[in-house]
């Protein structure tokens, strides 16, 4: 089965930077997926990790570490819009498993 | 075009309806999934199709049956519901079901049991 930890809620301000961590405990791993989710929306696709290290995306990278289970979403140059809920999902032999997701709230 | 339409956007029905949700994507997708998710919860799995065929049934309860016609087209039938399954309901597609390839989502369904 598939376990999967990252925080509930966090908060920041516009121009910040953010880091919402994901840990998790797998039976099979087969990469992670960062998505957001805007209230009442469908989830949209941030990032995905399969090797160690950093993917940077624009304002977006994602970092994985396979040895700790442990991912973490950055978010640079913060802006209002960017106030949703931030999944993180882990493939395991062919489906995708999500966390409950964090919800950020960006203020002025 | 990379989307997954899905309709109806809105849906209230009564216990006992029968009603029918559909998805629909045109990018070659061969791989669709359904997902509940409930406010403020994680989507769960339902259903995953593998080249039209059923190839993951998370244990849902057969008052939802899933269908799919073609290759572009996934059903989910809904017959005698109950409260508790008011959810949003969420198709999704991938290329397939190798691990590297992304699920693109559809915007849901809103579903209410009354």
């Amino acid at each position: 089965g598939q376990n999967i930890d990252q925080p509930t809620e966090m908060t920041a301000t516009e121009g910040a930077i953010v880091q919402i961590n994901c840990t998790y405990q797998t039976s099979g791993f087969n990469g992670l997926f960062w998505y957001q989710q805007h209230a009442g929306e469908a989830p949209t696709f941030l990032s995905y990790n399969v090797l160690d290290g950093l993917e940077e995306k624009g304002r977006f990278s994602s970092f994985l570490s396979r040895s700790k289970g442990y991912s973490y979403l950055l978010l640079k140059e913060l802006q209002m819009k960017d106030s949703a809920s931030y999944l993180c999902a882990v493939k395991g032999y062919s489906t995708l498993t999500f966390g409950k997701g964090t919800m950020l709230l960006v203020s002025p | 075009d990379t989307e997954v339409t899905q309709t109806p956007k809105h849906l209230v029905m009564g216990m006992t309806n029968k009603k029918s949700l559909k998805c629909e994507q045109h990018m070659g997708h061969r791989a669709m999934y359904w997902y509940k998710q409930k406010a403020k919860k994680p989507p769960e799995l339902m259903f995953v199709y593998s080249y039209e065929k059923l190839s993951i049934n998370e244990s849902v309860p057969s008052r939802f049956s899933p269908e799919c016609p073609n290759s572009s087209l996934l059903n989910l039938h809904l017959h005698a519901l109950q409260p508790e399954d008011s959810a949003l309901y969420l198709c999704a597609s991938s290329q397939s079901q190798n691990p590297n390839t992304e699920a693109f989502f559809g915007q849901g369904t809103r579903l209410t049991v009354v």
